[in-house]
């Protein structure tokens, strides 16, 4: 267990549905990350928090994607209108130090 | 586009043979190279953070080495145990001020007992 938790970790959804997933950082990591893997991929960066300031997004982050820090503790990230491209694993991290501490992770299935 | 390349894509291993892979990045605008091993339903677990050319990392049977000159680093296992089966996956952090890993897509690895 890395201490960082994400909920649901599974998710099935119809195609058009919005889903929401949340992350739970290490408590006292200021910086928080949303990677995405699909098969056969390695994870890839989505965005990245300071405390509440999502500093920087991914091209891969369209529209239909948000993120949110609200207190600088627990994040969000919404999809909109889910698209059967959206199916990945969806993993967030915390950093202190060097290191990047990920959780195990949401699973979405877009049906 | 930064490119980091693992090889092999995956990997059968007798129980107590040791066994080591490769991680490829770019040589140029070099900051850390991590590795984490990445076991089915867990979460990613953070091995090294290796930063400074000619680095060896060690953490009980596992260890690594890195050479940012030519950008490759490997990573080693001695005498490989059923639990050590997991996908092992490098990333490159470059020194560009941003904050994003780029991942390779990782090596699968199988030890049969």
């Amino acid at each position: 267990d890395t201490g960082v938790s994400q909920d649901p970790r599974h998710k099935i959804t119809k195609r058009g549905q919005n889903v929401t997933f949340r992350c739970d950082p290490i408590s006292e990591h200021n910086r928080l990350y949303w990677y995405r893997q699909t098969l056969g991929q390695g994870p890839e960066f989505l965005t990245y928090f300071q405390n509440e300031a999502q500093l920087e997004k991914s091209r891969l982050l369209s529209d239909r994607f948000s993120a949110e820090r609200p207190k600088g503790s627990f994040s969000t990230l919404e999809i909109q209108r889910t698209e059967q491209g959206d199916s990945a694993m969806y993993l967030c991290a915390s950093r202190a130090g060097s290191e990047q501490f990920f959780g195990p992770g949401t699973r979405l299935t877009v049906l | 586009i930064l490119n980091v390349e693992q090889s092999p894509q995956s990997l059968h291993v007798q129980e107590g043979d040791s066994t080591n892979f490769t991680c490829s990045f770019p040589s140029s605008n070099f900051y850390a190279l991590h590795w984490y091993r990445w076991e089915t339903a867990k979460s990613p677990e953070a091995l090294f953070v290796m930063t400074l050319n000619g680095d060896e990392k060690k953490k009980g049977r596992i260890s690594a080495t890195l050479n940012t000159k030519e950008g490759y680093s490997y990573l080693y296992i001695k005498g490989s145990q059923p639990e050590d089966s997991a996908t092992y996956l490098c990333a490159f952090l470059s020194n560009f001020g941003n904050e994003k890993l780029t991942f390779g897509t990782g090596t699968r690895l199988t030890i049969i007992p």
